[in-house]
């Protein structure tokens, strides 16, 4: 079975306002990604946070990690049409693993 | 980052045929992999395809029905075989760098089976 659950599986706000994904998984990590993936596209990369970090941004993007609760969450700010897609974490369960064990994804989508 | 061309990228095929998808990368890379995901769903990992040898299949997948090649370390092919409709899914290449380290992905190949 997946490693990771999300939740809410679908999401839809309006343009400008905040989106919150969450996840949890079941195991120790060694980091947790998470990425995007539009419609009938491949996955792109958006931010990884290893096991003892607590809160990393990138731009619009804050993440959190609590390794306590297994759990990380994505907050995507200021929302915008072209962030309508489904967002997956996944994770890498110890240092030097090659494989990612993906989450069930949050589709989200934005209003305009 | 590496920049990945699979083909093709959506076919639709008679029950009992096999597809082969191709993965190409701009730069030799260590690690390739190949995802499964069926419709509405996340991604499943099939197997690791490692260069000069035979690849590594997660549970649930074999080789019989998924035979994967990778004769360089820009290259790789995987084979549905024997093809079914639940075979009907999206099936991604992906490459990585360093274990554990963001990887990269294709665009995918949608496969649909009659």
């Amino acid at each position: 079975s997946q490693q990771g659950e999300e939740d809410p599986q679908a999401l839809s706000i309006q343009e400008g306002e905040n989106a919150t994904m969450n996840c949890s998984y079941k195991t120790s990590i060694n980091n947790l990604q998470w990425y995007r993936q539009n419609s009938g596209r491949g996955l792109v990369h958006l931010i990884l946070i290893r096991s003892n970090e607590r809160e990393k941004h990138s731009g619009r993007l804050r993440v959190t990690l609590d390794t306590s609760k297994k759990s990380s969450s994505l907050l995507i700010t200021a929302s915008r049409a072209a962030d309508t897609a489904s967002y997956f974490c996944a994770t890498v369960l110890i240092q030097g693993a090659q494989k990612l064990v993906f989450g069930q994804g949050t589709r989200l989508t934005i209003n305009p | 980052s590496a920049v990945i061309s699979q083909k093709p990228s959506r076919d639709i095929c008679q029950r009992g045929t096999s597809l082969t998808i191709q993965c190409q990368v701009d730069s030799q890379v260590t690690m390739m992999f190949w995802y499964r995901q069926q419709p509405g769903q996340s991604l499943t990992l099939i197997a690791t395809a490692n260069q000069g040898s035979e690849a590594t299949y997660e549970s649930g997948f074999v080789i019989d029905k998924f035979p994967i090649s990778r004769p360089n370390l820009t290259f790789s092919t995987l084979t549905v075989s024997n093809m079914s409709p639940e075979d009907s899914s999206i099936y991604l290449c992906s490459v990585g760098v360093t274990p554990g380290q963001p990887q990269h992905f294709g665009d995918g190949t949608r496969l649909s089976i009659l």
